[in-house]
């Protein structure tokens, strides 16, 4: 199975900081024969199901701010939000869908400094 | 408008089972893969498994966790997708949300709002 591993578990980020999130995979996730790498970004709020916010690793889901970015390929990964607002607190959690079992990252949990 | 509805969740005591259904509107089940994403009390998330397309004759993938005791099904005349659990354990108490994605190489595009299911005696 690929593990995901998430850093770090829990921050606190002063509203319009920029706030960063890494998500690393056991092993690749870039799949070679489109050259797309088969992760995703969700975040969960309290009592809501997660939201999709990434896939393919960096591409944005449609009526998701421009705030949220992700980067990376192979194995390591990058949430971005480039100025925290206040309805961006929740968790955060990465996903390979590379292979089954499509494992979730333990989540990143964001609040207001 | 796409929309998903679980139901079935509740209290079952351990090594019983239960019957999870995922009602989904706005488009057309047999055409999509379907996931099945589990989240205990307090706890993150836990892919249970999904079902691929019809094109893809509807071939399956599970957890360990849950693989010989959780199956999934559908019934592409309600557009409904269902997950049958048996041997429930207390491990198995969590929020159960069904899943969908616009393609199969994307995340999860879609979510129920989740049932609970409780095992305890």
């Amino acid at each position: 199975d690929i593990v995901m591993t998430q850093s770090p578990d829990s921050l606190a980020v002063s509203l319009g900081e920029r706030t960063t999130i890494d998500c690393k995979s056991s092993q690749s996730v870039l799949k070679n024969s489109n050259n797309k790498n088969y992760l995703a970004w969700y975040q969960q709020k309290p009592g809501q199901p997660p939201k999709l916010l990434i896939y393919w690793a960096s591409t944005r889901e449609s009526g998701v701010p421009d705030r949220f970015s992700g980067s990376g390929s192979g194995t390591d990964f990058t949430l971005t939000i480039s100025s925290l607002q206040a309805e961006d607190v929740a968790v955060y959690y990465c996903q390979q869908y590379y292979s089954p079992p499509q494992t979730f990252g333990q989540g990143t949990k964001v609040e207001i400094k | 408008e796409v929309q998903l509805v679980e139901s079935g969740g509740g209290l079952v005591q351990p090594g019983g089972s239960l019957r999870l259904s995922c009602a989904a509107s706005g488009f057309t089940l047999s055409d999509q893969y379907m996931d099945w994403v589990r989240q205990a009390p307090g706890q993150g998330l836990e892919w249970v498994g999904r079902t691929r397309d019809k094109a893809h004759s509807y071939t399956t993938d599970y957890a360990a966790s849950v693989k010989g005791r959780f199956t999934f099904s559908r019934d592409d005349s309600s557009n409904s997708l269902y997950l049958q659990m048996n041997s429930l354990k207390t491990e198995d108490t969590a929020v159960y949300y069904c899943g969908s994605r616009k393609s199969a190489t994307a995340g999860i595009s879609y979510w129920g709002q989740g049932t609970l299911v409780t095992v305890s005696s």
